[in-house]
């Protein structure tokens, strides 16, 4: 088993739709959580952490479930901007070591 | 604030010739790490260096990889020989030493994209 697992893609979307992508994760060791997101041909930039309550930012709603290992992001009212690839990934282990999933690539269309 | 610098922003070489990528952190960030980020894939960490102190560097493939911080500021990440297989887009990420159970934010640089023919 993959030690990150995203929904493989692609999405897309018409703009003001919900999207949501789902991960799993294999080691239970596993300290923080994270959702990334990634730009065509740029740099991935952080988009915010996840915790066991659910966080949320503005359109944007995180959920982590530890017993299932199991990471979620739920995007509400998609903006043409939203157009991305979402990468999720953990940390863990004495280094905070990162580890990403594949990505998933969401494009919203107008 | 400055981010973080990497130069160059391409390359291309022939298969066996030898490469170096160049990263500067941001100021005041200890913790450099470089990524590797095939097509299609998320990045895989190559190596981490708290100040100019090897941490991590377990997925390095040290028999064709070597990275240096000498002064525990900017960093190189060398190839030689290059391999088909290493065509990918080499990023750079720094952040605050990682401490205690609080996970600082990496920041990535632009990154290197390489392709080797």
């Amino acid at each position: 088993r993959k030690e990150v697992e995203q929904d493989p893609g692609p999405f897309n979307v018409p703009e003001g739709a919900t999207v949501a992508f789902n991960c799993t994760y294999s080691n239970s060791a596993s300290q923080s959580f994270f959702w990334y997101r990634q730009d065509c041909r740029k740099e991935p930039k952080l988009l915010m952490s996840v915790y066991s309550s659910g966080n949320e930012d503005g359109r944007f709603t995180a959920q982590l479930n530890r017993a299932s290992q199991y990471i979620s992001l739920l995007i509400r009212d998609s903006k043409l901007s939203d157009s991305a690839t979402y990468l999720c990934v953990l940390s863990g282990g004495s280094n905070y070591k990162l580890t990403f999933g594949k990505g998933t690539l969401l494009t919203v269309n107008p | 604030e400055a981010g973080v610098a990497q130069s160059p922003r391409y390359k291309i070489i022939e298969k066996r010739q030898s490469v170096a990528f160049w990263c500067n952190p941001i100021s005041g960030h200890a913790t450099l790490y470089w990524y590797q980020q095939i097509l299609g894939q998320g990045p895989k960490l190559l190596i981490q260096f708290q100040n100019n102190g090897v941490v991590d560097d377990s997925q390095l493939p040290k028999d064709r990889f070597s990275a240096e911080r000498l002064k525990g500021v900017d960093s190189t990440l060398k190839i030689q020989p290059a391999k088909l297989e290493d065509s990918a887009v080499y990023l750079c990420a720094s952040s605050l030493v990682q401490r205690g159970d609080i996970s600082y934010e990496q920041y990535f640089g632009p990154g290197t994209r390489l392709t080797v023919t």
